[in-house]
């Protein structure tokens, strides 16, 4: 059980373009998203928690307006990087938690962006 | 502040031979200590996770992990090491300030396995 799926595995872009990620829980009901980037040989960067029906909380320096996550039920949020430039190419993974008192979360496999 | 340290960013090891890899953590309350391992362009994957009770923990692929307190850490061990362990390892502790709980990710300790 707790798995998380993420579409598209990979993706290239044009420079200006807006990609969008999705990321399902798919058989749990998520009160919580969370959304990552990952550099290579880097840690996980937190870009922000997502709560269903409600707007995301973003990590500091990042860039809400870039970023735009929707939550718009228990089992779906959505990463569109806006604009995109090459400077965004990145891993990005999501992640889902169901049981808030206890901090674990379940990871998606990622999305390879590449923008050109 | 919160935060983890893995000491070591890479560590090499042959094929058969004992592994641990270190992790160290600050926190003020008991903590909810996690071990995950990356593959080369994957997501992550819970390798286990200590909330509470019995402080050496099992976990799949025949990891295990300890907690000491007196120590703050929570270091992974794996008896006899396989190829296909050559990964990156992150540990994490969970914040449980404010409403969203968020994890505190260490830089990671990226492991290679010599045949």
């Amino acid at each position: 059980g707790a798995v998380v799926s993420q579409h598209p595995s990979w993706v290239i872009c044009k420079s200006g373009t807006s990609v969008k990620i999705e990321c399902r829980s798919l058989d749990f009901q998520a009160t919580t998203m969370f959304w990552y980037r990952q550099f290579p040989k880097q840690s996980l960067m937190l870009m922000a928690t997502s709560n269903e029906g409600s707007k995301a909380t973003y990590e500091q320096g990042v860039e809400k307006d870039k970023f735009l996550i929707n939550h718009a039920s228990l089992t779906l949020s959505t990463l569109t990087v806006t604009s995109a430039h090459p400077e965004d190419s990145s891993f990005y993974i999501c992640s889902a938690r169901f049981d808030s008192l206890k901090n674990e979360q379940f990871f998606g496999p990622g999305t390879r962006l590449t923008v050109l | 502040a919160q935060s983890v340290t893995q000491p070591d960013i890479h560590i090499t090891v042959s094929e058969g031979a004992s592994l641990e890899l270190r992790c160290n953590y600050s926190y003020g309350a008991t903590p909810y200590l996690f071990w995950y391992v990356q593959s080369p362009g994957q997501g992550l994957q819970l390798l286990l996770k200590y909330f509470s009770g019995d402080t050496l923990v099992q976990g799949i692929k025949g990891f295990e992990a300890e907690f000491k307190r007196s120590q703050s850490s929570f270091n992974l061990r794996k008896p006899s090491v396989h190829w296909s362990d050559a990964a990156e390892y992150f540990c994490a502790v969970g914040d449980n300030a404010g409403n969203n709980r968020k994890l505190i990710w260490g830089l990671g300790t990226s492991l290679a396995v010599n045949p």
